[in-house]
């Protein structure tokens, strides 16, 4: 099994529905990460946490929110979906000095 | 903000062939790593090496942190090898900076 998993691995959703993705991971880190990559792009962090109390926006926090229910796993939520949060979307985590990042195999949302 | 550069932007190698990607910072960093997307969207943690060289079966690579750069090898490319490979720097966890990627495609 995977060490950081995402559900959904894929979904289409209209315009202006709420859309929950979700992540858990079993390698025991504090830090989780949510990350948008779009075509031809790097990626870009949407949201971090570094505990379950500790939540921080990042460079393109606008649209999207977030929930740590647990140390194992954190959610970012489309409050009103638009077509360009069209994206691949990545959960990852990391230990406290943040050297090496571990990945979800990712969430394509297409919003139509 | 710390720039990354990757060069090149696309690189398309016969099965068998080497390579060599680089991967230019503009300021100091504590952090570097790479990461492989596979066709399918999968990132792979290929490294953390923020100096020196490591090496990892065909693949390995070189951070000379005091000149700003780094080199990722590939030797005797496989088909598997196709894919994104991304250059991340900066002093680590959320303050991760990725270049724009190398892509790579490897004809059989």
């Amino acid at each position: 099994d995977a060490d950081v998993t995402q559900t959904p691995r894929n979904r289409i959703t209209k315009t202006g529905k709420r859309i929950m993705l979700e992540c858990s991971q079993t390698k025991g880190h504090d830090r989780m990460y949510w990350y948008r990559q779009d075509p031809g792009l790097g990626l870009r962090l949407i949201y971090y946490s570094f505990d379950v109390k500790d939540i921080n926006k990042g460079e393109i926090s606008d649209g999207y929110s977030v929930s740590r229910q647990a140390q194992a796993k954190f959610s970012l939520s489309l409050e009103s979906a638009i077509p360009n949060q069209t994206a691949l979307y990545f959960c990852a985590t990391s230990d406290y000095r943040g050297n090496t990042i571990y990945f979800g195999e990712g969430s394509w949302l297409t919003v139509v | 903000g710390i720039q990354v550069e990757q060069s090149p932007p696309d690189l398309i190698l016969q099965e068998g062939a080497n390579s060599t990607l680089r991967c230019n910072f503009s300021d100091s960093v504590n952090n570097l790593q790479w990461f492989h997307q596979n066709p399918w969207g999968q990132l792979i943690n290929l490294f953390y090496i923020p100096s020196g060289t490591k090496q990892n079966g065909r693949l390995s690579a070189t951070t000379v942190a005091t000149e700003r750069y780094s080199l990722l090898y590939i030797s005797s490319s496989q088909t598997t090898d196709s894919g994104v490979y991304f250059c991340a720097v900066g002093p680590g966890g959320f303050k991760t900076i990725f270049g724009a990627g190398t892509r790579l495609f490897v004809k059989a």
